[in-house]
């Protein structure tokens, strides 16, 4: 079975925080992808990033970064100083190669407050 | 590039009646489309598959038969949401993956909001 865990629901942070969004996926592929969404309050997607399985590098973009650990499949995410226009839903997510289906986990409500 | 837009972006119907979301790739040709419900502060989840020149394929759950899925051309998929009631008001999202892309890439529409009275 395919499945990805937020387990933080919501996280409230003050600006210029760092904050850390965890996500846990299980899958028995040996090749897959994941990937990380942003989701404003307009609802639309905002793509961040998308990882392979076989590339565990992490990844830093301005004040985000990426830690991918395939020992302990987890895929976290990093905002650095963290601002107000930050505040969104993220969604980490899961892509089979097998089956090309997206896999969400049910997501993580970041308010930064001012 | 990798554009996909949709039509209506909201739409607020009576109940019984019929509605049509429209899903078009612009810049690119999709063989396969897929769409996403999202009910308030839950997450994605994938309704069905739609493939070009074929029948869509449902997940499990979803009643195909309430849910139209046509996918007439390499550049428009509609979901036709038939007899809508109230529990079907919802945020109905497709994404489009490029034809001669990477099959791991799957490109997101803006959404659209559906409210049934």
């Amino acid at each position: 079975a395919q499945k990805v865990t937020q387990a933080q629901t919501e996280i409230s942070v003050v600006e210029k925080e760092d904050v850390t969004l965890d996500c846990v996926y299980e899958t028995r592929d040996t090749t897959y992808y994941l990937f990380w969404y942003k989701q404003p309050p307009s609802g639309e997607l905002v793509f961040l990033i998308r990882r392979n399985s076989f590339d565990e590098q992490n990844e830093i973009s301005g004040r985000y970064s990426w830690n991918f650990q395939k020992s302990t499949s987890s895929f976290n995410f990093t905002i650095t100083a963290s601002q107000v226009v930050d505040s969104a839903v993220y969604f980490c997510a899961l892509l089979s190669s097998n089956t090309g289906k997206l896999i969400f986990g049910q997501g993580t409500t970041l308010q930064v407050k001012p | 590039g990798a554009v996909v837009s949709q039509h209506p972006s909201w739409v607020i119907c009576k109940s019984g009646t019929s509605v049509k979301i429209e899903c078009r790739s612009l810049d690119f040709q999709a063989t396969t489309m897929f769409w996403y419900r999202q009910f308030p502060k839950q997450s994605l989840m994938l309704m069905a598959t739609s493939n070009e020149g074929s029948k869509a394929t449902y997940e499990q759950g979803v009643e195909k038969d309430k849910f139209l899925i046509n996918h007439a051309s390499l550049t428009l998929s509609t979901l036709t949401v038939t007899s809508a009631h109230p529990e079907d008001s919802s945020f109905y999202i497709c994404s489009a993956r490029d034809f001669g892309g990477s099959l791991n890439e799957q490109f997101f529409g803006p959404g659209t909001r559906l409210t049934v009275l």
